[in-house]
Protein backbone atom coordinates (compact mmCIF):
# COMPACT_ATOMS: atom_id res chain seq x y z
CA UNK A 1 0.00 0.00 0.00
CA UNK A 2 1.11 3.54 -0.93
CA UNK A 3 1.46 5.50 1.78
CA UNK A 4 -0.46 8.56 0.03
CA UNK A 5 -3.02 7.62 -2.47
CA UNK A 6 -4.63 9.57 -5.47
CA UNK A 7 -6.75 8.51 -8.31
CA UNK A 8 -3.56 9.68 -10.98
CA UNK A 9 -6.74 11.01 -13.25
CA UNK A 10 -7.96 12.53 -15.60
CA UNK A 11 -10.18 13.85 -14.05
CA UNK A 12 -12.74 16.06 -16.21
CA UNK A 13 -15.38 18.82 -15.27
CA UNK A 14 -16.86 20.99 -16.76
CA UNK A 15 -16.60 24.58 -16.16
CA UNK A 16 -18.50 26.11 -13.39
CA UNK A 17 -18.98 22.49 -11.83
CA UNK A 18 -17.45 21.29 -8.24
CA UNK A 19 -14.30 19.58 -8.69
CA UNK A 20 -13.57 16.60 -6.02
CA UNK A 21 -9.88 15.78 -5.79
CA UNK A 22 -9.53 12.95 -2.91
CA UNK A 23 -6.23 11.40 -1.30
CA UNK A 24 -5.90 8.65 1.39
CA UNK A 25 -3.10 8.38 3.94
CA UNK A 26 -2.10 4.87 5.77
CA UNK A 27 0.54 6.63 8.43
CA UNK A 28 -2.18 7.39 11.13
CA UNK A 29 0.56 9.70 13.16
CA UNK A 30 0.74 12.27 10.45
CA UNK A 31 0.33 15.57 11.13
CA UNK A 32 -0.11 18.16 8.40
CA UNK A 33 -1.72 17.81 5.27
CA UNK A 34 -0.60 20.25 2.08
CA UNK A 35 -2.63 20.36 -1.14
CA UNK A 36 0.25 21.84 -3.96
CA UNK A 37 -1.31 22.95 -8.00
CA UNK A 38 1.35 21.94 -10.15
CA UNK A 39 0.99 23.42 -13.98
CA UNK A 40 2.98 22.09 -16.63
CA UNK A 41 6.51 22.20 -17.07
CA UNK A 42 6.16 24.70 -13.61
CA UNK A 43 7.02 23.56 -9.83
CA UNK A 44 4.46 22.89 -7.54
CA UNK A 45 2.91 25.46 -5.30
CA UNK A 46 0.98 25.96 -2.27
CA UNK A 47 -2.94 26.02 -2.26
CA UNK A 48 -3.46 24.98 1.25
CA UNK A 49 -2.86 23.26 4.00
CA UNK A 50 -4.88 21.82 6.90
CA UNK A 51 -4.47 20.70 10.39
CA UNK A 52 -7.43 19.39 12.10
CA UNK A 53 -10.40 17.82 11.13
CA UNK A 54 -13.18 19.19 9.15
CA UNK A 55 -13.07 21.97 6.66
CA UNK A 56 -10.87 24.58 5.96
CA UNK A 57 -12.15 27.08 3.31
CA UNK A 58 -10.17 30.07 0.96
CA UNK A 59 -11.77 31.53 -1.57
CA UNK A 60 -13.32 29.01 -3.85
CA UNK A 61 -10.86 26.20 -2.23
CA UNK A 62 -12.43 23.80 0.44
CA UNK A 63 -9.75 21.31 2.08
CA UNK A 64 -11.36 18.53 4.35
CA UNK A 65 -9.65 15.94 6.49
CA UNK A 66 -10.99 12.84 8.52
CA UNK A 67 -8.21 11.51 10.08
CA UNK A 68 -10.70 8.72 11.59
CA UNK A 69 -10.83 7.95 7.98
CA UNK A 70 -7.49 8.93 7.15
CA UNK A 71 -8.54 10.93 4.32
CA UNK A 72 -8.36 14.46 3.17
CA UNK A 73 -10.10 16.57 -0.01
CA UNK A 74 -10.21 19.37 -2.23
CA UNK A 75 -12.62 20.83 -3.53
CA UNK A 76 -12.60 23.41 -6.15
CA UNK A 77 -15.64 25.57 -6.64
CA UNK A 78 -16.67 27.23 -9.69
CA UNK A 79 -14.20 25.32 -11.70
CA UNK A 80 -12.24 27.54 -14.67
CA UNK A 81 -9.86 26.68 -17.13
CA UNK A 82 -7.39 28.02 -15.19
CA UNK A 83 -7.75 25.37 -12.68
CA UNK A 84 -6.50 23.31 -15.04
CA UNK A 85 -3.01 21.15 -13.48
CA UNK A 86 -1.98 18.55 -11.57
CA UNK A 87 -3.12 18.77 -7.78
CA UNK A 88 -0.49 16.87 -5.06
CA UNK A 89 -2.16 15.80 -1.78
CA UNK A 90 1.29 15.61 0.76
CA UNK A 91 0.90 14.32 4.04
CA UNK A 92 3.79 15.02 6.91
CA UNK A 93 4.75 13.60 9.78
CA UNK A 94 6.66 14.95 12.47
CA UNK A 95 8.84 13.77 15.36
CA UNK A 96 11.75 14.08 17.12
CA UNK A 97 12.06 17.17 15.40
CA UNK A 98 12.86 15.86 12.44
CA UNK A 99 9.55 16.12 9.29
CA UNK A 100 8.98 13.15 6.91
CA UNK A 101 6.86 14.11 3.82
CA UNK A 102 5.11 12.08 1.12
CA UNK A 103 3.55 13.34 -1.58
CA UNK A 104 0.58 11.56 -3.68
CA UNK A 105 1.74 10.55 -7.45
CA UNK A 106 -1.12 13.70 -8.27
CA UNK A 107 -4.63 13.74 -9.71
CA UNK A 108 -4.69 15.78 -13.35
CA UNK A 109 -7.59 18.00 -13.44
CA UNK A 110 -9.52 19.19 -16.49
CA UNK A 111 -11.86 21.66 -16.93
CA UNK A 112 -14.13 21.78 -19.79
CA UNK A 113 -15.07 25.37 -21.06
CA UNK B 1 16.01 35.90 -0.83
CA UNK B 2 12.68 36.32 -2.01
CA UNK B 3 12.04 32.49 -2.76
CA UNK B 4 14.09 29.49 -3.28
CA UNK B 5 16.55 29.38 -6.58
CA UNK B 6 18.25 26.27 -8.12
CA UNK B 7 20.81 27.32 -10.50
CA UNK B 8 21.78 25.79 -13.41
CA UNK B 9 17.97 26.24 -14.93
CA UNK B 10 19.14 24.06 -17.82
CA UNK B 11 21.63 21.12 -17.85
CA UNK B 12 22.52 19.04 -20.70
CA UNK B 13 26.05 16.90 -20.20
CA UNK B 14 27.07 13.74 -21.90
CA UNK B 15 26.70 10.16 -20.61
CA UNK B 16 29.44 9.35 -17.92
CA UNK B 17 30.28 13.13 -16.99
CA UNK B 18 29.48 13.96 -13.37
CA UNK B 19 26.73 17.39 -12.79
CA UNK B 20 26.54 19.50 -9.90
CA UNK B 21 23.02 21.32 -9.35
CA UNK B 22 22.60 24.28 -6.50
CA UNK B 23 19.52 25.08 -4.37
CA UNK B 24 19.44 28.45 -2.42
CA UNK B 25 16.57 27.86 0.32
CA UNK B 26 14.31 30.65 1.35
CA UNK B 27 16.39 32.79 4.04
CA UNK B 28 16.09 31.33 7.61
CA UNK B 29 14.17 27.70 6.23
CA UNK B 30 16.57 25.21 8.17
CA UNK B 31 14.51 22.13 6.30
CA UNK B 32 15.56 21.17 2.51
CA UNK B 33 14.41 18.39 0.30
CA UNK B 34 15.51 17.54 -2.99
CA UNK B 35 13.12 16.00 -5.36
CA UNK B 36 13.45 14.37 -8.52
CA UNK B 37 10.43 14.53 -11.48
CA UNK B 38 10.50 12.88 -14.89
CA UNK B 39 8.50 13.45 -17.55
CA UNK B 40 4.59 13.14 -16.64
CA UNK B 41 5.52 11.28 -13.31
CA UNK B 42 4.91 12.42 -9.50
CA UNK B 43 7.48 13.85 -7.45
CA UNK B 44 10.60 11.19 -5.84
CA UNK B 45 12.00 12.08 -3.15
CA UNK B 46 15.48 12.01 -2.77
CA UNK B 47 16.72 13.48 0.29
CA UNK B 48 16.18 15.79 3.24
CA UNK B 49 18.32 18.02 4.96
CA UNK B 50 17.32 19.55 8.54
CA UNK B 51 19.95 22.29 8.96
CA UNK B 52 23.21 20.32 7.64
CA UNK B 53 22.59 17.09 8.89
CA UNK B 54 20.55 14.58 6.47
CA UNK B 55 18.34 12.52 8.71
CA UNK B 56 16.81 11.09 5.14
CA UNK B 57 18.50 10.33 2.23
CA UNK B 58 16.70 6.87 1.65
CA UNK B 59 15.25 8.37 -1.86
CA UNK B 60 18.85 8.49 -3.31
CA UNK B 61 18.67 5.98 -6.18
CA UNK B 62 22.11 4.96 -6.17
CA UNK B 63 25.77 5.82 -5.08
CA UNK B 64 26.34 7.96 -8.15
CA UNK B 65 24.25 10.85 -6.12
CA UNK B 66 24.75 12.63 -3.23
CA UNK B 67 23.96 16.06 -1.62
CA UNK B 68 25.10 18.39 0.73
CA UNK B 69 24.41 21.71 2.84
CA UNK B 70 26.46 23.75 4.00
CA UNK B 71 26.28 27.01 6.52
CA UNK B 72 22.47 25.55 7.13
CA UNK B 73 22.12 27.62 3.73
CA UNK B 74 22.99 26.50 0.17
CA UNK B 75 22.97 23.16 -1.30
CA UNK B 76 24.51 20.91 -4.31
CA UNK B 77 23.08 17.77 -5.12
CA UNK B 78 25.68 15.59 -7.28
CA UNK B 79 25.33 13.53 -9.59
CA UNK B 80 28.43 11.40 -11.07
CA UNK B 81 28.91 9.32 -13.85
CA UNK B 82 25.46 10.52 -15.33
CA UNK B 83 23.40 7.91 -16.99
CA UNK B 84 20.67 8.93 -19.57
CA UNK B 85 17.89 7.83 -17.01
CA UNK B 86 19.14 10.74 -15.07
CA UNK B 87 17.66 12.84 -17.08
CA UNK B 88 14.71 14.80 -15.37
CA UNK B 89 13.39 17.66 -13.72
CA UNK B 90 15.18 18.22 -10.48
CA UNK B 91 13.24 20.25 -7.25
CA UNK B 92 14.25 21.52 -4.18
CA UNK B 93 11.82 23.02 -1.72
CA UNK B 94 12.51 24.32 1.60
CA UNK B 95 10.64 25.22 4.69
CA UNK B 96 10.53 26.64 8.00
CA UNK B 97 11.45 22.99 9.64
CA UNK B 98 9.85 22.99 12.80
CA UNK B 99 5.87 21.91 13.64
CA UNK B 100 2.67 22.66 12.43
CA UNK B 101 2.90 26.11 11.12
CA UNK B 102 5.96 26.02 9.85
CA UNK B 103 6.17 22.99 7.30
CA UNK B 104 4.82 24.13 4.62
CA UNK B 105 7.49 23.45 1.65
CA UNK B 106 8.02 25.82 -0.84
CA UNK B 107 9.55 25.12 -4.33
CA UNK B 108 12.24 26.62 -6.77
CA UNK B 109 11.53 26.33 -9.98
CA UNK B 110 13.70 23.66 -11.13
CA UNK B 111 17.12 22.27 -13.13
CA UNK B 112 15.79 20.49 -16.32
CA UNK B 113 18.92 18.24 -16.59
CA UNK B 114 19.16 16.34 -20.11
CA UNK B 115 21.75 13.15 -20.42
CA UNK B 116 22.57 12.56 -23.76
Amino acid sequence: QKEVEQNSGPLSVPEGAIASLNCTYSDRGSQSFFWYRQYSGKSPELIMFIYSNGDKEDGRFTAQLNKASQYVSLLIRDSQPSDSATYLCAVNVYSGGYQKVTFGIGTKLQVIP
Amino acid sequence: GAGVSQSPSNKVTEKGKDVELRCDPISGHTALYWYRQSLGQGLEFLIYFQGNSAPDKSGLPSDRFSAERTGGSVSTLTIQRTQQEDSAVYLCASSGGGGRGTDTQYFGPGTRLTVL
